[in-house]
């Protein structure tokens, strides 16, 4: 199974754009990359996923790089409440398991 | 869509006790997962579901540990004869093939 590696915190001041990186060097053809968050005490939040091309949805932008080797998660205008732990995931096919790493937290600050 | 519910919230019980979780996933969702997530950890996977079929299992999940869906509908989680290290978040996720999955908030087991 792919694994990824995370910086373990950051920070990011309200209003600005955080971008989380991960690397996941050993990722396979048809393995996707999937992003969720967890906020203390929640079970983890799906935020955004993709395979090759460069996603956004209402919450977030999703870029990965042409080798696949790293991607960047970015919450274009972070909130207080976007304050949690993200966690870059690559999604092994067929069973569609997850296999979580520790994570990134991510404190945005006033 | 009232997403995955999960009960009890909170479980505190006694070394050597049996324990019992219940899953309600999404309606329509065919696939159903089981996790574990210790303190500052990332949740670790245990079991999945396909309808009624347990499909796969990891070497986490130890012969105390049983998961059923009978109706492909709910799941129940059971641990018997709990032990220290059982304690933590046991989530629930379920979800389409091939679609992602959505999590409830999670058990949280306590061993005295």
């Amino acid at each position: 199974d792919a694994k990824t590696t995370q910086p373990p915190s950051m920070d990011c001041a309200e209003g600005r754009a955080a971008n989380l990186p991960c690397n996941h060097s050993t990722i396979s053809g048809n393995e996707y990359v999937y992003w969720y968050r967890q906020i203390h005490s929640q079970g983890p939040q799906y935020i955004i996923h993709g395979l090759k091309n460069n996603e956004t949805n209402e919450m977030a932008s999703l870029i990965i790089t042409e080798d696949r080797k790293s991607s960047t998660l970015i919450l274009p205008h972070a909130t207080l409440r976007d304050t949690a732990v993200y966690y870059c995931i690559v999604r092994v096919g067929g069973t569609d398991k997850l296999i979580f790493g520790t994570g990134t937290r991510l404190q945005v600050f006033p | 869509d009232t997403g995955v519910s999960q009960d009890p919230r909170h479980k505190i019980t006694k070394r050597g006790q049996n324990v019992t979780f219940r899953c309600d996933p999404i309606s329509e969702h065919n696939r159903l997962y089981w996790y574990r997530q210790t303190l500052g950890q990332g949740p670790e996977f245990l079991t999945y579901f396909q309808n009624e079929a347990q499909l796969e299992k990891s070497r986490l999940l130890s012969d105390r540990f049983s998961a059923e869906r009978p109706k492909g509908s709910f799941s129940t989680l059971e641990i018997q004869r709990t032990e220290q290290g059982d304690s933590a978040m046991y989530l629930c996720a379920s979800s389409k093939v091939g679609w992602p999955q959505h999590f409830g908030d999670g058990t949280r087991l306590s061993i005295l």
